[in-house]
């Protein structure tokens, strides 16, 4: 069974301040792993898709880094903005497959 | 672009009837459509994978009878609950993926409560 993991699992961050988060997956016949952030009441929005060991995205104020070989991905946010609150998940594709393993989440909470 | 809607947002219903879920792509063409379900304080789980025109593939452990999928044309699938019981209560959720794409685009859900 492939397991997908994110920590933490909730964060509570002042405005302004950087957060990143951890998203690990199985390292053996890796293909994708996508980046989704989730605001209540709306739909998921793809942030990252990576592909390459070594992969280093940014979009804005967020960025994610990715290491096949151990198997996890970080997701940074710097000068955290109320905006940034929502529910930020990752999914790993295994190769062969075309389905997307998400973990649980992490539920970003920017205080002003 | 490649936005998907869902409807409704939200429904309650009564044990033994029936709901139906529809998931829309409403500009683009979507040759398949996943379906996932959501319990509380869990990740999104892949219930099914239609392509358009074919049956759905169904993950293992969800049944087929019980949730029944159609994807009748390319913007359009559907989700029917039968005979819903309360352990259904859940966050249903569709996405689109479009011919050789790898994205999938999702609709922002449906919260279904069996009382």
């Amino acid at each position: 069974i492939l397991n997908v993991e994110q920590s933490p699992q909730s964060l509570h961050v002042q405005e302004g301040d950087s957060t990143n988060f951890t998203c690990s997956f199985p390292s053996s016949n890796f293909y994708a792993l996508h980046w989704y952030r989730w605001e209540t009441a709306k739909s998921p929005e793809a942030l990252f898709v990576m592909t390459l060991n070594g992969d280093e995205k940014k979009k804005g104020r967020i960025s994610a880094t990715l290491n096949t070989k151990e198997g996890y991905s970080y997701l940074y946010i710097k000068g955290s903005q109320p905006e940034d609150s929502a529910t930020y998940l990752c999914a790993f594709i295994s190769g062969g497959y075309n389905k997307l393993i998400f973990g649980a989440g992490t539920r970003l909470a920017v205080h002003p | 672009g490649a936005v998907v809607s869902q409807h409704p947002s939200w429904v309650i219903c009564k044990s033994g009837t029936s709901v139906k879920i529809e998931c829309r792509s409403l500009d683009f063409q979507a040759t398949t459509m996943f379906w996932y379900r959501q319990f509380p304080k869990q990740s999104l789980m892949l219930m099914a994978t239609s392509n358009e025109g074919s049956k759905a593939t169904y993950e293992q452990g969800v049944e087929k009878d019980k949730f029944l999928i159609n994807h009748a044309s390319l913007t359009l699938s559907t989700l029917t609950v039968t005979s819903a019981h309360p352990e259904d209560s859940s966050f249903y959720i569709c996405s689109a993926q479009q011919r050789g794409g790898y994205e999938q685009y999702f609709g922002p859900g449906t919260r279904l409560t069996v009382t």
